[in-house]
């Protein structure tokens, strides 16, 4: 099976700015998670979704948002960008059972 | 919150010598545990996870880890390692209920000297 995939791998932005990331789970998992990685806070967990609705969230400004469509790729959107949103972006996917995460190879965002 | 402790940040071994990378967690309920790697440029890689049953378990490359409930510890071990294995490992949980997210250790960042 083709892995988790994520476009675009790198991106660039200006604060202020709003960005759009997208993801393509494995085949036939339902349950797409995010998580920011950074040098000072780590791997910290976004939000999950599962059949098109958000079923967990981190602990995250407003400005994270995502959505999942109905063949599971989910995107997420952080909206008015701040330097400190410069992080690689993770996505996950997850076959309902056992529950297990199967990670992509993120999206590096910088914001300058 | 759970939250979870790697106690070494960066180790640094001779190949052959053998790893054991610590990491507890602090949760009381039920826990699933993992192990990830992420090899330089490459994405995190499921290593091993423990959800119940026998609390050694084994993953990929001859990696295993034990999972001692009594002491909130899910350490990883390999008897020898190998050049290859240079890499940055992660300890995770997922043990809150309804909340099906991972929380990760800070890493340790190990590098195996030729």
């Amino acid at each position: 099976k083709a892995g988790v995939t994520q476009t675009p791998r790198y991106l660039i932005k200006t604060r202020g700015q709003q960005v759009t990331l997208s993801c393509s789970p494995i085949s036939g998992h339902r349950s797409v998670s995010w998580y920011q990685q950074t040098p000072g806070q780590g791997l910290q967990f976004l939000f999950e979704y599962f059949s098109e609705t958000q079923r967990n969230k981190g602990n995250f400004p407003g400005r994270f948002s995502g959505r999942q469509f109905s063949n599971s790729r989910s995107e997420m959107n952080v909206s008015t960008l701040e330097l400190g949103d410069s992080a690689l972006y993770l996505c996950a996917s997850s076959p309902e059972q056992p529950y297990e995460q199967y990670f992509g190879p993120g999206t590096r965002l910088t914001v300058t | 919150a759970q939250s979870v402790s790697q106690h070494n940040h960066h180790v640094i071994l001779s190949e052959a010598a053998s790893l054991e990378l610590g990491c507890n967690y602090s949760y009381g309920g039920t826990v699933n545990l993992f192990w990830y790697v992420q090899y330089p440029g490459q994405h995190l890689q499921l290593l091993l996870k423990y959800f119940s049953g026998d609390p050694l378990v084994k993953g990929i490359k001859g990696f295993e880890a034990e999972f001692i409930k009594s002491k909130f510890s899910f350490n990883l071990r390999k008897p020898s390692v190998q050049w290859s294995d240079t890499a940055e490992y992660f300890c995770a949980v997922n043990g809150y209920t309804g909340r099906r997210a991972l929380t990760f250790g800070s890493g340790t960042r190990l590098q195996v000297q030729p």
